[in-house]
């Protein structure tokens, strides 16, 4: 998976907690992304990131927050975890966008 | 508003078969159309990528064809084997400063023996 780790891997919480996604590279790729992959909808872009500090939102950003303090690292933060946000979220990177590579992915679960 | 749209949902096919899988799009400033392949557990990798510069791209057993004014491509899997069971999306980029991916559905992809 070219150097990507999510942590974690699986996740069960509840409606209203806040949630944070871990995503690591060592590819040192400029830019990292997090979709949601969900079934009839496939896979949705909710932020992504151009550079340390430096990042925009995706079609599907609502209730969703990222941070990027070090090329290496990007958090998805859920600051009020939701039942339809329950998903699977994918970190991708790549040196823009003609070549994506993913993580195994992180099953959140919302109850 | 889906700006990839992706056929069939699900596919069955006998070993040895040809899979296809269609994909159709709006925007025209779409330049780049990758297919990526994803077996469960794992994320997406990519498989095969074309311009719309040319018709064809072939890469082993998979061959994406693309139809400009039509605005269509499509994968097409040759003597399709078991190993290649896995979920298939289309995607597309182009236009703008930054050329983000838009993901077609997915098609769920079943070889049987």
């Amino acid at each position: 998976d070219a150097g990507i780790t999510q942590s974690p891997r699986h996740k069960v919480t509840e409606t209203g907690t806040p949630v944070t996604l871990r995503c690591h590279q060592t590819e040192n790729h400029r830019y990292m992304y997090w979709y949601r992959q969900d079934p009839g909808h496939g896979l949705r872009l909710i932020h992504y990131s151009y550079g340390v500090k430096d990042t925009d939102k995706g079609e599907v950003s609502d209730g969703y927050s990222v941070s990027r303090s070090k090329t290496e690292d990007f958090l998805l933060t859920l600051e009020s975890a939701t039942s339809s946000q329950t998903s699977v979220y994918f970190c991708a990177t790549g040196q823009g966008t003609e070549k994506l590579f993913f993580g195994s992915g992180t099953q959140l679960s919302v109850l | 508003q889906q700006q990839v749209k992706q056929s069939p949902q699900s596919l069955i096919v006998q070993k040895g078969g040809i899979s296809i899988i269609n994909c159709a799009y709006e925007n025209t400033a779409f330049d780049y159309f990758p297919w990526y392949q994803q077996f469960p557990g794992k994320g997406p990798a990519l498989l095969i990528a074309i311009r719309p510069d040319v018709s064809e791209k072939k890469e082993g057993r998979f061959t994406i064809s693309f139809n400009k004014s039509a605005k269509q491509f499509s994968l097409h899997i040759m003597d399709s084997q078991p190993g290649d069971s896995a979920t298939y999306f289309c995607a597309a980029s182009g236009g703008g400063s930054f050329q983000k991916l838009v993901f077609g559905t997915g098609t769920r992809l079943l070889v049987s023996p």
